[in-house]
């Protein structure tokens, strides 16, 4: 199992450019979420889903979105791009049995903006 | 409204002993401890749920205290391994779809 994979590793993108960031997980788990971090602001959380065809805000939506067209996926995208969402990108997922499971992380996306 | 994780970092000699604390200001169901090394993703390192038992692993446990709304995270004998920001993430309910984590606390341990 690869547990959960994150595509790209690394991206530098211009102001106003558009991207998508792809999460994957083989676990068949239901729930999958995007978090940023930053330096001194912890994880926090963008959007997140909790079965396919189904998504829901988090703390810090604006700016982004997402999609959950297959279980297995999830889809972060940023439409035009800011200097202020320049930031390390994870994705996680958790099976659907209350909060005695844990989330697992992906290895994050490094996002620059300029 | 993120919990407040204190102190925000630490340096221990190998050896030395540390605590961690994740405090919130919502009632609490369960509390999640994780570890993130530089440039790694966070790791799992373990749950506290409400009513449930004090944790430990080796030399690493915690403890979930519900009537103040807070866990405390215990280092014991600590080694080079233990470095990184260690994160508590907390859910308020069974059924919570999502955590909410505080802002880290930085641990460096020196031979």
């Amino acid at each position: 199992n690869a547990g959960v994979t994150q595509t790209p590793k690394f991206r530098v993108l211009k102001t106003g450019q558009s991207m998508t960031l792809l999460c994957a997980q083989d676990m068949n788990h239901e729930y999958m979420y995007w978090y940023r971090q930053d330096p001194g602001m912890g994880l926090r959380l963008i959007h997140y889903s909790v079965g396919e065809g189904t998504t829901a805000k988090g703390e810090v939506p604006d700016g982004y979105n997402v999609s959950r067209l297959k279980k297995q996926n999830f889809l972060l995208g940023l439409e035009s791009a800011a200097p202020s969402q320049t930031s390390v990108y994870f994705c996680a997922s958790r099976p659907d049995r209350g909060y005695q499971e844990t989330q697992y992380f992906g290895p994050g996306t490094r996002l620059l903006v300029l | 409204q993120q919990p407040v994780q204190s102190p925000q970092a630490v340096i221990l000699r190998e050896g030395e002993d540390a605590v961690i604390n994740c405090s919130s200001s919502k009632a609490l169901y369960s509390v999640h401890w994780y570890r993130q090394k530089h440039g790694e993703a966070p790791v799992f390192l373990m749950i506290l749920l409400k009513g449930g038992e004090q944790k430990g692993h080796e030399k690493i446990s915690a403890s979930f205290n519900e009537k103040k709304q807070q866990s405390s995270l215990y280092l014991t004998a600590s080694q080079l391994s233990y470095s990184g920001t260690y994160f508590c993430g907390t859910g308020g309910s069974y059924n919570t779809d999502k955590l909410i984590f505080g802002t880290g606390t930085r641990l460096q341990v020196f031979p």
